[in-house]
């Protein structure tokens, strides 16, 4: 079982540049998130969705962009990337948003110099 | 806003000794209080939740303890093992209220000695 795939899985960027973070998910799941997660902070909610075709704002979404497109995928741009920006992200997706498990990615490592 | 505390950041214990880490809750509506588990270089895993209707939730060497009237729930290791090394994170959430949104706590790395 696949269940939340992230790719990709490490990447160092240049600030300024752009990148696409992408997650797809095979458990039919309505709901899907990306979190970050930097040392002493715990996991920061950036945007979530809850069905295909609509995207909401988190906790920390300045700076980031997302699609969802397919039901099954979830995309995470950042469009000028900033050093601020250097942190472990995590797509997730849960069949409830409420009192429901969350399944979580392995996790994209990125850094920007 | 919303927030949980959670503690020890960090915490070492003995092979067989048991570990408890505690979180503490801002948001009185809050419902729902998950406990997920994460190993080094992987996503965070679930491992044991509780709703506000019970006090206590048990799960072979695993158990979680609700004080509502305090704002506190805890997370009870038993028997520790060395496969039990891991961040632990708490989370909260209001379900049913305007955000549903899930508060996770800072997380706790737990180091367990052989």
């Amino acid at each position: 079982n696949a269940g939340v795939t992230q790719t990709p899985k490490f990447r160092v960027l240049k600030t300024g540049q752009s990148m696409t973070l992408l997650c797809a998910q095979d458990m039919n799941h309505e709901y899907m998130y990306w979190y970050r997660q930097d040392p002493g902070m715990g996991l920061r909610l950036i945007h979530y969705s809850v069905g295909e075709g609509t995207t909401a704002k988190g906790e920390v979404p300045d700076g980031y962009n997302v699609s969802r497109l397919k039901k099954q995928n979830f995309l995470l741009g950042l469009e000028s990337a900033a050093p601020s920006q250097t942190s472990v992200y995590f797509c997730a997706s849960s069949y409830m948003v409420a009192g429901n498990t969350i399944y979580f990615g392995e996790g994209s490592w990125l850094t920007v110099v | 806003g919303e927030n949980v505390e959670q503690h020890p950041s960090t915490l070492s214990v003995q092979e067989g000794d048991s570990a408890v880490i505690k979180c503490t809750y801002s948001d009185s509506a809050s419902n729902y209080f998950p406990w997920y588990k994460q190993e080094l270089g992987k996503g965070p895993q679930l491992i044991i939740d509780i709703r506000s209707n019970v006090g206590e939730k048990k799960d072979q060497r695993i158990a979680v303890t609700l004080n509502k009237t305090a704002k506190h729930f805890s997370l009870h290791i038993t028997e520790t093992q060395p496969e039990d090394s891991a961040v632990y994170f708490c989370a909260s959430q209001n379900y049913g209220g305007a955000t549903n949104k899930l508060i996770f706590g800072t997380g706790t790395l737990l180091a367990v000695q052989p």
